[in-house]
């Protein structure tokens, strides 16, 4: 079955600090992956996505993910956190054939320390 | 830079009652989804629509739920008679092919009483 897996449940930051979010998918087709950002009480925005090619790609907001098809993973890293980061990241997949959805995984939510 | 609008941006409703999440996808987007978030919880896969059908849809979308695209613009989810589990968050999204990048909107928070 298709499923992401976001192994953290809470993780908690100083300002400054290097950030990695974790993200693993089990998925049958070539996936496509996503990072999306959700502050309090707003919408999902797309931070980063990976369709093909290098699999280091860069997003807004200073994120970056990288893909690595042999652990099935796509983690989101960013070098300095910032206070405004701090909020809830869903990694999803979703692929081209097959299934007409996006899966979400169950999230991360980020707090970052003065 | 062109968004996804949804209205209303709350709604209350008391139970046994039908309400109707208007959603206004981006105007060159083909594919068109509908998620929902019970608070604090994992953001749901309810119905994706295509080509003027639904292309796919998740154990949650009984039939007290319908979707429909009344004109060129609009895309609406209804729920025929709610109920007090139907509280959650409604996201609509949109996509201009089928698998790359949705754009969420800002969601419908929906509260049944």
């Amino acid at each position: 079955a298709q499923s992401v897996t976001q192994p953290d449940i809470h993780i908690t930051v100083s300002e400054g600090a290097s950030l990695e979010l974790r993200c693993n998918y089990s998925y049958g087709a070539t996936p496509y992956l996503f990072w999306y950002v959700q502050s309090p009480g707003q919408g999902l925005q797309l931070l980063l996505k990976y369709f093909s090619g290098d699999t280091l790609v860069q997003g807004i907001k200073g994120f970056e993910a990288e893909f690595k098809r042999s652990q099935s993973s796509f983690n989101l890293r960013k070098p300095s956190v910032h206070w405004s980061d701090a909020a809830e990241y869903f990694c999803a997949v979703s692929t081209t054939s097959g299934t007409y959805k996006y899966i979400f995984g169950t999230g991360t939510r980020l707090k970052v320390l003065a | 830079e062109p968004e996804v609008t949804q209205t209303p941006s709350h709604q209350v409703t008391q139970m046994g009652q039908e309400v109707i999440l208007r959603c206004v996808p981006i105007s060159n987007h083909l594919y068109f989804y509908w998620y929902r978030q019970i608070l604090g919880q994992k953001v749901e896969f309810l119905v994706s629509f295509y080509n003027n059908e639904i292309s796919e849809k998740s154990e949650i979308f009984d039939d007290q739920f319908s979707v429909e695209r009344p004109d060129g613009s609009n895309f609406t989810l209804k729920i025929r008679s709610t109920k007090l589990e139907d509280s959650a968050m409604y996201f609509c999204a949109s996509s201009e092919v089928r698998g790359t990048e949705a754009f969420f909107g800002q969601g419908t928070r929906l509260t049944v009483v």
